[in-house]
């Protein structure tokens, strides 16, 4: 019930079209869903979060789409660009009667943007 | 940057011994988390911890413990260590003890 399911595993996408990264999640006690972009060699970055009050999430090229009710979640990158190219993480956490924020993330995404 | 420290960078070692990680996190955050990545098991939850206590515990193996100063570095402790141990250990910080978490470098970890 902890888990969070993330597909593809990879991801080979045009430069200028569209990636999606989609996630699905059991416990319906988690509140916080963020994306994490991770280069080799570097530790994940924060991308875009977003929380179960809202069905949509846009911050630049990036869109969290939240379904509660189908307990998924999606990450959309419009315009791909070759400097996309990394390994997406979706995660999902939940604050609980402990105050713990603790990530449980997704296997995670690697994406190919072609020039 | 996430202004998230860690050191060392790389730490090469042999099995049975021990090792310390550190982690020095954001000003002003006070909740540091550890993670462990292998290419088996993905990113995976150790501990957190919160203004110098623990307050949640993950997968975290008896052999690794950690702890928080009261300047709020934290350090990672990994002892009788294993070949299975080898993996990226990361650090993360929050300014509470949920939501938004910045993530270190990393400590890359090889146990020979």
């Amino acid at each position: 019930q902890q888990q969070v399911k993330q597909s593809p595993q990879s991801l080979i996408v045009q430069k200028g079209g569209i990636s999606i990264i989609n996630c699905a999640y059991e416990n319906t006690a988690f509140d916080y869903f963020p994306w994490y972009q991770q280069f080799p060699g570097k530790g994940p970055a924060l991308l875009i979060a977003i929380r179960p009050d809202v069905s949509e999430k846009k911050e630049g090229r990036f869109t969290i789409s939240f379904n509660k009710s189908a307990k998924q979640f999606s990450l959309h990158i419009m315009d791909s660009q070759p400097g996309d190219s990394a390994t997406y993480f979706c995660a999902a956490s939940s604050r609980g009667s402990g105050n713990t924020g603790k990530l449980i993330f997704g296997q995670g995404t690697t994406l190919q943007v072609k020039p | 940057d996430s202004g998230v420290t860690q050191t060392p960078k790389h730490l090469i070692t042999a099995t049975g011994q021990r090792v310390t990680l550190r982690c020095s996190p954001r000003s002003g955050d006070l909740s540091v988390y550890w993670y462990q990545q292998s290419l088996d098991q993905g990113l995976q939850f150790l501990i957190q911890y919160y203004n110098g206590e623990e307050r949640a515990k993950g997968n975290i193996l008896e052999r690794f413990s950690a702890q928080q100063f009261p300047d709020l570095h934290s350090e990672l402790n990994l002892s009788s260590l294993e070949l299975g141990d080898s993996a990226l250990y990361f650090c993360a910080s929050s300014p509470q003890g949920w939501g938004e978490q910045f993530f270190g470098p990393g400590t890359r970890l090889t146990v020979l």
